[in-house]
Protein backbone atom coordinates (compact mmCIF):
# COMPACT_ATOMS: atom_id res chain seq x y z
CA UNK A 1 0.00 0.00 0.00
CA UNK A 2 1.48 3.39 -1.05
CA UNK A 3 1.60 5.69 2.20
CA UNK A 4 4.17 5.97 5.45
CA UNK A 5 4.25 4.03 8.02
CA UNK A 6 5.56 3.81 10.90
CA UNK A 7 6.79 0.61 13.17
CA UNK A 8 6.54 -0.54 16.01
CA UNK A 9 3.49 1.60 16.84
CA UNK A 10 4.09 0.68 20.45
CA UNK A 11 7.27 0.16 22.20
CA UNK A 12 8.12 -0.12 26.03
CA UNK A 13 11.68 0.03 26.95
CA UNK A 14 13.97 0.57 29.99
CA UNK A 15 16.58 3.46 30.83
CA UNK A 16 19.62 2.96 28.67
CA UNK A 17 18.50 0.70 26.20
CA UNK A 18 19.00 1.39 22.45
CA UNK A 19 15.88 1.85 20.49
CA UNK A 20 15.13 2.18 16.96
CA UNK A 21 11.81 3.70 15.47
CA UNK A 22 11.43 3.16 11.62
CA UNK A 23 9.91 5.05 8.74
CA UNK A 24 9.08 3.85 5.41
CA UNK A 25 7.15 5.74 2.72
CA UNK A 26 6.60 4.61 -0.83
CA UNK A 27 5.79 8.04 -2.40
CA UNK A 28 9.24 8.57 -3.13
CA UNK A 29 9.40 12.02 -1.11
CA UNK A 30 12.49 13.82 -0.68
CA UNK A 31 12.22 15.37 2.57
CA UNK A 32 11.14 13.20 5.51
CA UNK A 33 10.68 14.41 9.29
CA UNK A 34 10.94 13.37 13.12
CA UNK A 35 9.03 14.60 15.65
CA UNK A 36 7.65 14.46 18.89
CA UNK A 37 4.40 15.04 20.37
CA UNK A 38 3.58 15.95 24.37
CA UNK A 39 0.87 17.11 25.83
CA UNK A 40 1.70 21.25 26.30
CA UNK A 41 4.45 21.15 23.25
CA UNK A 42 2.67 20.46 20.00
CA UNK A 43 4.74 18.98 17.27
CA UNK A 44 8.56 19.37 18.12
CA UNK A 45 10.56 19.18 15.04
CA UNK A 46 13.59 16.42 15.99
CA UNK A 47 15.35 16.10 12.50
CA UNK A 48 15.00 16.35 9.07
CA UNK A 49 16.45 14.81 5.81
CA UNK A 50 16.45 16.81 2.38
CA UNK A 51 17.21 13.54 0.10
CA UNK A 52 19.20 10.59 0.93
CA UNK A 53 22.31 10.98 3.22
CA UNK A 54 21.66 14.99 3.90
CA UNK A 55 20.12 15.40 7.77
CA UNK A 56 19.66 18.35 9.43
CA UNK A 57 19.17 19.00 13.32
CA UNK A 58 15.65 20.21 14.29
CA UNK A 59 14.48 22.07 17.66
CA UNK A 60 14.65 18.88 19.92
CA UNK A 61 17.74 16.56 18.08
CA UNK A 62 20.01 15.68 21.65
CA UNK A 63 19.97 12.13 22.28
CA UNK A 64 18.79 10.63 18.79
CA UNK A 65 20.34 10.06 15.92
CA UNK A 66 19.06 9.75 12.21
CA UNK A 67 20.54 8.05 9.16
CA UNK A 68 18.65 7.93 5.18
CA UNK A 69 20.72 5.69 3.03
CA UNK A 70 17.56 5.45 1.15
CA UNK A 71 15.07 7.64 0.13
CA UNK A 72 12.05 5.63 1.38
CA UNK A 73 13.81 4.97 5.10
CA UNK A 74 14.25 7.14 7.70
CA UNK A 75 15.03 5.70 10.81
CA UNK A 76 15.63 7.45 14.51
CA UNK A 77 17.34 5.86 16.80
CA UNK A 78 17.94 6.21 20.54
CA UNK A 79 21.21 5.48 21.42
CA UNK A 80 21.03 5.42 25.41
CA UNK A 81 16.85 5.93 26.29
CA UNK A 82 15.87 8.08 28.98
CA UNK A 83 12.24 8.33 30.93
CA UNK A 84 11.98 12.17 29.37
CA UNK A 85 12.43 10.70 25.81
CA UNK A 86 8.52 8.97 26.79
CA UNK A 87 6.50 10.63 23.80
CA UNK A 88 4.33 9.68 21.02
CA UNK A 89 6.68 10.04 17.88
CA UNK A 90 5.21 10.84 14.26
CA UNK A 91 7.40 10.67 10.95
CA UNK A 92 6.51 12.51 8.34
CA UNK A 93 6.94 13.28 4.27
CA UNK A 94 7.37 15.71 1.97
CA UNK A 95 7.63 15.99 -1.75
CA UNK A 96 8.11 19.87 -1.71
CA UNK A 97 4.94 20.58 -2.95
CA UNK A 98 1.73 21.30 -1.13
CA UNK A 99 2.05 19.93 2.69
CA UNK A 100 3.85 16.83 5.08
CA UNK A 101 1.90 13.48 5.73
CA UNK A 102 2.30 12.07 8.75
CA UNK A 103 2.76 7.91 9.82
CA UNK A 104 0.09 6.56 12.46
CA UNK A 105 2.82 6.67 15.31
CA UNK A 106 5.08 5.63 17.40
CA UNK A 107 4.33 5.50 21.46
CA UNK A 108 7.18 4.97 23.15
CA UNK A 109 7.06 4.32 27.22
CA UNK A 110 10.47 4.54 28.81
CA UNK A 111 10.78 2.63 32.35
CA UNK B 1 12.64 32.53 16.73
CA UNK B 2 9.88 31.94 14.29
CA UNK B 3 6.37 31.26 16.30
CA UNK B 4 3.19 30.00 15.65
CA UNK B 5 0.74 30.83 18.54
CA UNK B 6 -3.33 29.39 18.89
CA UNK B 7 -5.21 29.53 21.90
CA UNK B 8 -4.68 26.32 23.47
CA UNK B 9 -8.63 26.24 24.22
CA UNK B 10 -10.77 24.01 24.93
CA UNK B 11 -13.01 25.65 22.79
CA UNK B 12 -16.68 24.62 23.42
CA UNK B 13 -19.39 24.83 20.42
CA UNK B 14 -22.64 24.41 20.34
CA UNK B 15 -23.57 21.89 17.81
CA UNK B 16 -24.75 23.18 15.07
CA UNK B 17 -22.86 26.39 15.51
CA UNK B 18 -19.96 28.11 14.02
CA UNK B 19 -16.45 27.03 15.26
CA UNK B 20 -13.72 30.35 14.95
CA UNK B 21 -10.02 28.68 15.53
CA UNK B 22 -7.42 31.26 15.20
CA UNK B 23 -3.68 31.24 14.61
CA UNK B 24 -0.97 34.36 14.82
CA UNK B 25 2.42 33.74 13.30
CA UNK B 26 5.87 35.38 13.54
CA UNK B 27 7.85 35.01 10.39
CA UNK B 28 6.26 37.55 7.36
CA UNK B 29 8.40 35.51 4.56
CA UNK B 30 5.98 32.68 5.17
CA UNK B 31 4.33 31.82 2.18
CA UNK B 32 2.13 28.55 2.83
CA UNK B 33 -0.32 27.84 5.50
CA UNK B 34 -2.36 24.93 6.95
CA UNK B 35 -4.65 23.25 9.02
CA UNK B 36 -4.39 19.72 10.41
CA UNK B 37 -6.83 18.05 12.52
CA UNK B 38 -5.99 15.45 15.42
CA UNK B 39 -8.42 13.17 16.85
CA UNK B 40 -7.11 11.53 20.06
CA UNK B 41 -4.61 9.02 19.60
CA UNK B 42 -4.18 9.17 15.86
CA UNK B 43 -1.60 11.14 13.41
CA UNK B 44 -2.90 14.68 12.35
CA UNK B 45 -4.41 14.98 9.05
CA UNK B 46 -4.53 17.84 6.79
CA UNK B 47 -7.97 19.17 6.16
CA UNK B 48 -7.19 22.89 4.47
CA UNK B 49 -4.29 24.65 2.84
CA UNK B 50 -4.32 28.67 1.84
CA UNK B 51 -1.41 30.80 0.57
CA UNK B 52 -2.91 33.79 -0.63
CA UNK B 53 -4.99 36.40 1.20
CA UNK B 54 -8.49 36.00 1.63
CA UNK B 55 -10.82 33.13 2.31
CA UNK B 56 -10.61 29.76 0.91
CA UNK B 57 -13.83 27.50 1.68
CA UNK B 58 -14.53 23.60 1.38
CA UNK B 59 -17.61 22.38 2.31
CA UNK B 60 -18.53 23.54 5.70
CA UNK B 61 -14.68 24.95 6.28
CA UNK B 62 -13.50 28.02 5.64
CA UNK B 63 -9.96 29.13 5.80
CA UNK B 64 -8.87 33.18 6.06
CA UNK B 65 -5.53 34.56 5.37
CA UNK B 66 -4.22 37.79 6.56
CA UNK B 67 -0.71 38.44 5.54
CA UNK B 68 -1.03 42.00 6.83
CA UNK B 69 -1.93 41.24 10.24
CA UNK B 70 0.04 38.00 10.11
CA UNK B 71 -3.05 36.26 10.95
CA UNK B 72 -4.84 32.91 10.00
CA UNK B 73 -7.96 31.21 11.12
CA UNK B 74 -10.20 28.35 10.22
CA UNK B 75 -14.12 28.63 10.44
CA UNK B 76 -16.13 25.55 10.84
CA UNK B 77 -19.96 26.24 9.80
CA UNK B 78 -22.45 23.36 10.96
CA UNK B 79 -20.30 22.19 13.49
CA UNK B 80 -20.47 18.62 14.38
CA UNK B 81 -19.63 16.07 17.05
CA UNK B 82 -17.58 14.73 14.73
CA UNK B 83 -15.52 17.60 14.88
CA UNK B 84 -14.25 17.44 18.07
CA UNK B 85 -10.40 17.30 17.81
CA UNK B 86 -7.68 19.19 18.12
CA UNK B 87 -6.27 21.82 15.35
CA UNK B 88 -3.11 22.45 14.78
CA UNK B 89 -1.97 25.51 12.71
CA UNK B 90 1.22 25.20 10.50
CA UNK B 91 3.43 27.44 8.85
CA UNK B 92 5.96 27.00 6.23
CA UNK B 93 10.03 28.46 6.99
CA UNK B 94 12.80 27.15 5.27
CA UNK B 95 11.31 23.96 3.90
CA UNK B 96 9.99 23.02 7.41
CA UNK B 97 7.14 23.25 9.29
CA UNK B 98 6.27 25.83 12.20
CA UNK B 99 3.46 24.48 14.12
CA UNK B 100 1.27 25.63 16.40
CA UNK B 101 0.29 24.16 19.80
CA UNK B 102 -2.77 23.07 19.09
CA UNK B 103 -6.43 24.12 19.97
CA UNK B 104 -8.53 21.49 21.25
CA UNK B 105 -12.21 21.80 19.88
CA UNK B 106 -15.03 20.55 21.92
CA UNK B 107 -18.49 20.25 19.96
CA UNK B 108 -21.88 19.68 22.65
CA UNK B 109 -24.23 17.81 21.46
Amino acid sequence: DAGITQSPRYKITETGRQVTLMCHQTWSHSYMFWYRQDLGHGLRLIYYSAAADITDKGEVPDGYVVSRSKTENFPLTLESATRSQTSVYFCASWSGQETQYFGPGTRLLVL
Amino acid sequence: QKEVEQNSGPLSVPEGAIASLNCTYSDRGSQSFFWYRQYSGKSPELIMSIYSNGDKEDGRFTAQLNKASQYVSLLIRDSQPSDSATYLCAVTGNYQLIWGAGTKLIIKP
